[in-house]
């Protein structure tokens, strides 16, 4: 049963080094979601792409942070220079063309700490 | 701005009873809400939904109640069972939006 596949599920970085965040959609989707959880808050919108384009990205921080979802691999999240901040969980969801309206299907996140 | 409030953090219920957790929007345009039940270190899974032109939905033991005038929405659990502990969040979004607006969550524990 291929679910969303996220990696790594924990990751520790220091502070200005770099994090990269995979994540493999259920078979099928072609929509890929990223959502970031600080602690005591809810899921916060970060990112949503397709293949190989980048359709809303109004949440995601203007300078650090990027995304992407080749037409070939997984969709990766990339942060540079790490601060404490970003220190929270990272979700992937992923969903079916035309069917995130209704719902994702999410991946178990990873759980980024920043010393 | 947090458009999506869930003011319990959290719920304790004996086995058997009722859980009741509530939901209050702000924003007018939501039109799909949906409740998402989450164990710790996974992912939230999806639990029901429910559109703006209904004001119940229900599948077995839960059931969804959204009043559209008063921007609340209820998710109803019955009998409630100790494997139903977990944080449980609401979600809503407008249709010609692109992301779901997620509540903070309300930790439901059930006291066999």
């Amino acid at each position: 049963n291929a679910g969303v596949m996220q990696n790594p599920r924990h990751l520790v970085r220091r502070r200005g080094q770099e994090a990269r965040l995979r994540c493999s959609p259920v078979k099928g989707h072609s929509h890929v979601y990223w959502y970031r959880q600080l602690p005591e808050e809810g899921l916060k919108f970060m990112v949503y792409l397709q293949k190989e384009n980048i359709i809303d990205e109004s949440g995601m921080p203007k300078e650090r942070f990027s995304a992407e979802f080749p037409k070939e691999g997984p969709s990766i999240l990339r942060i540079q220079q790490v601060v404490r901040g970003d220190s929270a969980a990272y979700f992937c969801a992923s969903s079916p063309p035309g069917q995130g309206y209704y719902g994702y299907t999410f991946g178990s996140g990873t759980r980024l700490t920043v010393v | 701005d947090q458009q999506v409030k869930q003011n319990s953090p959290s719920l304790s219920v004996q086995e058997g009873r009722i859980s009741i957790l509530n939901c209050d929007y702000t924003n007018s345009m939501f039109d799909y809400f949906l409740w998402y039940k989450k164990y710790p270190a996974e992912g939230p899974t999806f639990l029901i939904s429910i559109s703006s032109i209904k004001d119940k939905n229900e599948d077995g033991r839960f059931t969804v109640f959204l009043n559209k005038s008063a921007k609340h929405l209820s998710l109803h659990i019955v009998p409630s069972q100790p494997g139903d502990s977990a944080v449980y969040f609401c979600a809503a979004r407008s249709l010609t939006g692109n992301q779901f607006y997620f509540g903070t969550g309300t930790s439901l524990t059930v006291i066999p």
